[in-house]
């Protein structure tokens, strides 16, 4: 999990504005994820791509959109349509291929929206 | 799709004695059952997992033990120690060889009393 790097660790924001996270891993892995965490939860699956341009939504996927340009990059923009922003949010990464399903974490950014 | 239960929500234990996390999934289809650990402010951490094929997994003083005809699969840590402070959280998922995202139970914060 030491491959998979989120900047930056906290963002502040004001409501209405739109911000982008970052996500990069360098484990050659294929796919890559997003989840969302919010106090007292378990994490909760925003989008995941299996291959570059291609990405499909998870549980949670309003307000929210990807891209996948690079199979090391996998940024996450948090729009104005999300009713509530503030939460953790972690990237995470897995090989894919039968037998392939491990997936690393990467150390989260805390987004605060106010 | 698929839904994770995860018990008890807290659990204390004494230091040295063992602790017991449950979690139930209703699709069975899933295969694949990791469990992390998350201390506070840090990514979580794949510490065990288990496929459908197999009925045991165990790697030092965890194990996790895992039901298919009653679709539930738990988590047992021997010999408590004070690191092993932290929330845990059991997950699943069906994959078929490609990137799938996992359905994630809400947590157990394990607490070790000296």
């Amino acid at each position: 999990d030491g491959g998979i790097t989120q900047s930056p660790k906290y963002l502040f924001r004001k409501e209405g504005q739109n911000v982008t996270l970052s996500c990069e891993q360098n484990l050659n892995h294929d796919a890559m994820y997003w989840y969302r965490q919010d106090p007292g939860q378990g994490l909760r699956l925003i989008y995941y791509s299996q291959i570059v341009n291609d990405f499909q939504k998870g549980d949670i996927a309003e307000g929210y959109s990807v891209s996948r340009e690079k199979k090391e990059s996998f940024p996450l923009t948090v729009t104005s349509a999300q009713k509530n922003p503030t939460a953790f949010y972690l990237c995470a990464s897995s090989p894919t291929g039968w037998g392939s399903y491990e997936q690393y974490f990467g150390p989260g950014t805390r987004l605060t929206v106010t | 799709g698929e839904n994770v239960e995860q018990h008890p929500s807290t659990l204390s234990v004494q230091e040295g004695d063992s602790a017991v996390i449950k979690c139930t999934y209703s699709d069975s289809a899933s295969n694949y059952f990791p469990w992390y650990k998350q201390e506070l402010g840090k990514r979580p951490q794949l510490i065990i997992d288990i496929r459908s094929n197999v009925g045991e997994k165990k790697d030092q003083r965890i194990a996790v033990t895992l039901n298919k005809t009653a679709k539930h699969f738990s988590l047992h840590i021997t010999e408590t120690q004070p690191e092993d402070s932290a929330v845990y959280f059991c997950a699943a998922l069906y994959s078929g060889g490609g990137a799938d995202g996992l359905t994630f139970g809400k947590g157990t914060h394990l607490i070790i009393q000296p």
